[in-house]
């Protein structure tokens, strides 16, 4: 098993511009998520699925769009980047929603906006 | 709503010697507690978790943790560091009532350990 790829590992954007992260895992995980580091914040959610179709927001969803067409993938959308979107992006999944399970982390892409 | 409190933002700390990093959480209800570890540009990974049972709990790397209700709390500890121990800590809970977002986890903003030769 892979676990949890991220691609790229770093991403250098102008500001305006959009790309998407791409995040997959192998393990047949329902529950995905997506979380922002930032020095001295720790880790913030952004979006989550708990499956297929299905998405929600977390603490921190504005300038990002995600969905979720197939089990495996879970991309985050950057729509018009900014500046403030300087940060390290990790993608994660758990096997179900059940919260007594451990997740699974991805390596991040390091993203500087300019 | 549940929150978590990591009271050090840096421990330095020497080879050899004991640590412990404190986390502090707030829940309206029974919780999970979990601590992670992320070295040096890496994604994060489970050192240990509590869910229910005995209040101390074992993990890997020679780490445990004590839960202690009446002070929520969930302490990590390790009697003897290693340089290669030197890594960020994250402690996180998640209420224990599946339902709606409550499964979603609460992360507390990470300790740095740096341990010094």
């Amino acid at each position: 098993n892979a676990g949890v790829t991220q691609t790229p590992k770093f991403q250098v954007l102008k500001t305006g511009q959009s790309m998407t992260l791409q995040c997959a895992q192998d393990m047949n995980h329902e529950y995905m998520s997506w979380y922002r580091q930032d020095p001295g914040m720790g880790l913030r959610l952004i979006h989550y699925s708990v499956g297929a179709g299905i998405t929600d927001q977390g603490e921190v969803p504005n300038g990002y769009n995600v969905s979720r067409s197939t089990t495996e993938d879970f991309p985050l959308r950057l729509l018009s980047a900014a500046p403030s979107q300087t940060s390290v992006y990790f993608c994660a999944s758990r096997s179900t929603s059940d919260p007594r399970h451990e997740q699974f982390f991805g390596p991040g892409t390091r993203l500087t906006v300019l | 709503a549940q929150s978590v409190t990591q009271l050090d933002s840096q421990v330095p700390v020497f080879e050899e010697a004991p640590v412990e990093l404190r986390c502090n959480y707030s829940s309206s209800v029974s919780v999970y507690l979990f601590w992670y570890v992320q070295y040096p540009n890496q994604g994060l990974q489970l050192l240990l978790k509590y869910l229910s049972g005995s209040t101390l709990v074992k993990g890997i790397n020679g780490f445990e943790a004590e839960f202690n209700k009446s002070q929520t709390s969930f302490h990590l500890r390790k009697p003897s560091v290693h340089i290669s121990d030197t890594a960020e800590y994250f402690c996180a809970v998640s209420d224990s009532a599946a339902s709606g977002g409550s499964y979603i986890p609460t992360f507390g903003r990470g300790t740095s350990l740096i341990v010094h030769p």
